[in-house]
């Protein structure tokens, strides 16, 4: 059972430059986040996703865009990278229905803006 | 003011010992708690949820004070596998389930 699955794991990249990075589930969850984990710091919500079709902005969402055209898939999109998104991504998923329902991470992607 | 407050830590404890985190929430309007743990450059994973009753999961108990939005982990008999960054996550259940993180506690275990 893979769980959450992101890709890739690390990635380096230059200022202006653009990348999406990618996140599976195969847990059937319709609830679906991206987080960014600065050094030292919890994570931020940056957009989240309910649904197919559906996603909406979380704490931080500038310079990031999303699309959820599956269930499965909940990709986080740059357009033009800033030093200030190097950054760990973490993708998550969840069940809907009950709110204590703990969230299932993937490995996170580290990527580093030059 | 920090929607979840936690001491950044380090605790250095020697293996055997107690050790209690606390973690403070700003939002009365939370509706569930967690301690999830986070090893250094991984994921967080969930340790345990968090119960105004109070739950215990071996050496690990975690209590919830609502009306002092204040919640507490304690570790007994540490292990040096223990050592790990323990977050404090609440959920405010407004319909998107997102969870609100702490910037975690530090513990190193040390033999």
């Amino acid at each position: 059972n893979a769980g959450v699955t992101q890709t890739p794991k690390f990635r380096i990249l230059k200022i202006g430059q653009s990348m999406t990075l990618q996140c599976t589930q195969d847990m059937n969850h319709n609830y679906m986040y991206w987080y960014r984990q600065d050094p030292g710091m919890g994570l931020k919500l940056i957009y989240y996703s309910v649904g197919a079709g559906i996603t909406d902005k979380g704490e931080v969402p500038n310079g990031y865009n999303v699309s959820r055209s599956t269930t499965e898939d909940f990709p986080l999109r740059l357009e033009l990278a800033a030093p200030s998104q190097t950054s760990v991504y973490f993708c998550a998923s969840s069940p809907t229905g009950v709110s204590n329902q703990p969230q299932h991470f993937g490995d996170g992607t580290r990527l580093s803006i030059l | 003011r920090k929607e979840v407050e936690q001491d950044p830590g380090p605790f250095n404890v020697p293996e055997g010992a107690t050790v209690a985190f606390n973690c403070t929430y700003s939002n009365s309007a939370s509706q569930s708690f967690f301690w999830y743990r986070q090893d250094c450059r991984k994921e967080p994973k969930l340790l345990m949820s968090v119960y105004s009753s109070g739950n215990e999961d071996g050496r690990f108990t975690a209590q919830l004070n609502r009306a002092s939005q204040y919640i507490s982990l304690l570790i007994r008999d540490s292990k040096l596998s223990d050592s790990a960054t323990y977050l404090c996550v609440v959920n405010r259940d407004t319909g998107r389930r997102a969870l609100t993180f702490g910037s975690g506690t530090r513990l190193q275990v040390q033999p």
